[in-house]
């Protein structure tokens, strides 16, 4: 079974609308952290926000802010104000404390920002 | 800049070959971790190292090997080249702790003709 589903493989959004983009995970780990990164055209990773399975709030960081819904096992990616800088794929990855500090990455959806 | 830094950021080379890739991680991080990236088998975890130490292994190949030096900075040996092998390797680095944050480096493209 996969443990993080990202089931929009591709979106396209208009410029300074807000957009989500889904996560849905798999753990039986009490203990686990939840990752957006992003990734260009130009290939390099950039971290965008962390939520922790024991934080009592939203993680929110700039124009991001992560959805996290524990009891359904999701913690979608909102972006606010959509700028065409944020088209890129992101990748949603999960960490398990308790099993080793490997992160584990979804397959990815590609944000396309129209103008 | 996330402050990792590796190179080469190409390597073109031919089947059968060795080659070896270079991570710095960002100052004061202890965990080091290889990552490799492919069309079809998206991000897979390779191997982690902390402070010298192997710490964890996930998809790593048994032609692949890595090491971290005293001076923290980690390589990723990749030998008997395949044309599967080609690939972006990341590097990433974290203080240390489960619940640190990892940064990427901007990766190496291997081509493997």
């Amino acid at each position: 079974a996969q443990k993080i589903t990202q089931t929009q493989p591709g979106m396209f959004v208009q410029e300074k609308e807000a957009v989500t983009l889904d996560c849905t995970y798999d753990t039986s780990d009490p203990s686990y952290g939840l990752f957006w990164y992003k990734q260009p055209s130009s290939g390099e990773m950039i971290f965008l926000i962390y939520q922790g399975s024991y934080d009592q709030q939203n993680a929110t960081e700039g124009r991001y802010s992560l959805n996290f819904q524990k009891a359904r096992k999701s913690a979608n990616l909102v972006i606010s104000a959509s700028q065409l800088g944020d088209s890129a794929m992101y990748f949603c990855a999960m960490r398990e404390v308790n099993r080793d500090d490997k992160i584990i990455f979804g397959k990815g959806t590609r944000l396309h920002i129209l103008p | 800049d996330s402050g990792v830094t590796q190179t080469p950021k190409h390597l073109i080379t031919a089947t059968g070959q060795r080659v070896t890739l270079r991570c710095s991680p960002r100052s004061g991080d202890l965990s080091v971790y290889w990552y490799q990236q492919s069309l079809d088998q998206g991000l897979q975890f390779l191997i982690q190292y902390y402070n010298g130490e192997e710490r964890a292994k996930g998809n790593i190949l048994e032609r692949f090997s890595a090491q971290q030096f005293p001076d923290l900075h980690s390589e990723l040996n990749l030998s008997s080249l395949e044309l599967g092998d080609s690939a972006l390797y990341f590097c990433a680095s974290s203080e240390g702790q489960a619940t640190d944050t990892q940064y990427f480096g901007p990766g190496t493209r291997l081509t493997v003709l």
